[in-house]
């Protein structure tokens, strides 16, 4: 059963700062992997989209990567700014007709 | 990219009543599932809405809690039956138009049963 688990579940850092948040999945059989961001109470925005034969997109001041073979994705952010602050969530869609499994999540505050 | 309207967007119920939430996306999808989000946790996968047949419900889920419609490629509605407060949460539309392509979700309806 595939696992997905975001590590820090939270991050606090100073506006500017330049950061990474990881993502680790369980089974390396993935079709794809997407990073979101959910604001408090808010629905989930789309940030990126990784397809497995892929090994980074970029949008902006973001950078995903991805190491299937590894199970690991990570979410680069560019120069910080507070209204980066949210929560980040990976996830990926395992193959076949499955739904997207889910991370927690990381809680980022970037501090003025 | 698609974007997804939830109605209502929140509403506050009296516990043994019903509540149905509407998601309606601006252009053809594939697949449309709900989602459940208790306070400070993650997202639960409630069912995957299948257009004219039954929903495909995940673990833990029935259709007799939860009954869900999908008439067309564009719309679905999600119930959620004899509520108890345990049911307070955020329940959210989502939809794709493949396997390859990103998932899009909605706002969000958020829920209080008292």
């Amino acid at each position: 059963k595939q696992e997905v688990t975001q590590i820090p579940a939270a991050l606090s850092v100073p506006e500017g700062e330049n950061l990474v948040l990881n993502c680790s999945f369980t089974d390396s059989a993935i079709y794809n992997l997407q990073w979101f961001r959910q604001d408090p109470g808010k629905g989930l925005t789309s940030l990126l989209l990784i397809q497995s034969s892929q090994r980074e997109q970029t949008s902006g001041r973001l950078n995903a990567s991805l190491d299937k073979s590894s199970g690991r994705s990570t979410l680069y952010i560019a120069a910080s700014q507070p209204g980066d602050s949210a929560t980040y969530l990976c996830a990926v869609r395992p193959p076949g007709n499955t739904p997207l499994v889910f991370g927690k999540g990381t809680r980022l505050s970037v501090i003025a | 990219s698609a974007v997804i309207s939830q109605k209502p967007s929140r509403d506050i119920c009296q516990r043994g009543t019903s509540l149905t939430i509407q998601c309606q996306v601006d252009s053809q999808v594939t697949m449309m599932f709900w989602y459940r989000q208790q306070p400070g946790q993650s997202l639960t996968l409630i069912a995957t809405a299948n257009q004219g047949s039954e929903a495909t419900y995940e673990s833990g889920f029935v259709i007799d809690k939860f009954p869900i419609s999908r008439p067309n490629l564009t719309f679905s509605t999600l119930t959620v039956s004899n509520m108890s407060p345990e049911d307070s949460s955020i329940y959210l539309c989502s939809a794709t138009r493949g396997l390859g392509t990103e998932q899009y979700f909605g706002p969000g309806t958020r829920l209080t049963v008292t």
